[in-house]
């Protein structure tokens, strides 16, 4: 079966600074990976998604994250971090193609510090 | 694009009675559409897989009768508590997969049902 584990429920960093959201997952078949951001009382948003082509995927707003075989890892970063990045983080993994049966990991909330 | 929405964004109902919350997609046609349940503090756990013009396909200890989902047209999903308990409550949220970009899902904004 498939898992996801995001380290952290809560992140805060400084306005500028590194964004480091961390995700790692277990699946018996090829994963495709994915991370969404959920805004106060708003749907989830795609951020970006890795489907077994490029390892470093870059995403909307300035994240990216590195898909890591070997140490099943899909960490989400920003090299600087602004006050509307402030939101709850899903990554989420599904071993069909298609994007079925996603299963999520519990979230992180980013805090950002001004 | 790759709008969903969601109907109603709230609702308070008395045990015993049945809601229904509707998951559309604005500006694309789906195929397919999923239903989630978001406890407070938790994850996303997906409840059922909504095929147009199919039965939806249950997750492992949802119970079908108690979650009727309808998915009439390509562009409309319904979601049904029926004899809704307090247990119910919790914040619904619907995802649909567009036909022509079938390799990622869109979410709605959900929906916060509370049974009193």
């Amino acid at each position: 079966a498939q898992s996801v584990t995001q380290l952290g429920s809560h992140v805060s960093v400084s306005e500028g600074a590194l964004v480091l959201l961390r995700c790692n997952y277990s699946s018996s078949v090829p994963p495709y990976l994915f991370w969404y951001v959920q805004y106060p009382n708003q749907g989830l948003q795609l951020l970006l998604k890795y489907t077994s082509a490029a390892t470093l995927v870059k995403g909307i707003n300035g994240f990216e994250a590195e898909f890591k075989k070997s140490e099943t890892s899909f960490h989400l970063t920003k090299p600087s971090a602004h006050m509307s990045d402030a939101a709850e983080y899903f990554c989420a993994v599904s071993e069909y193609q298609g994007a079925q049966k996603l299963v999520f990991g519990q979230g992180t909330r980013l805090t950002i510090n001004p | 694009g790759a709008v969903v929405s969601q109907h109603p964004s709230w609702v308070i109902c008395k045990s015993g009675t049945s809601v229904k919350i509707e998951c559309r997609s604005l500006d694309f046609q789906a195929t397919t559409m999923f239903w989630y349940r978001q406890f407070p503090k938790q994850s996303l756990m997906l409840m059922a897989t909504s095929n147009e013009g199919s039965k939806a396909t249950y997750e492992q200890g949802v119970e079908k009768d108690k979650f009727l989902i309808n998915h009439a047209s390509l562009t409309l999903s319904t979601l049904t508590v029926t004899s809704a308990h307090p247990e119910d409550s919790s914040f619904y949220i619907c995802s649909a997969r567009d036909r022509r970009t079938t390799d990622t899902q869109y979410f709605g904004p959900g929906t916060r049902l509370t049974v009193l």
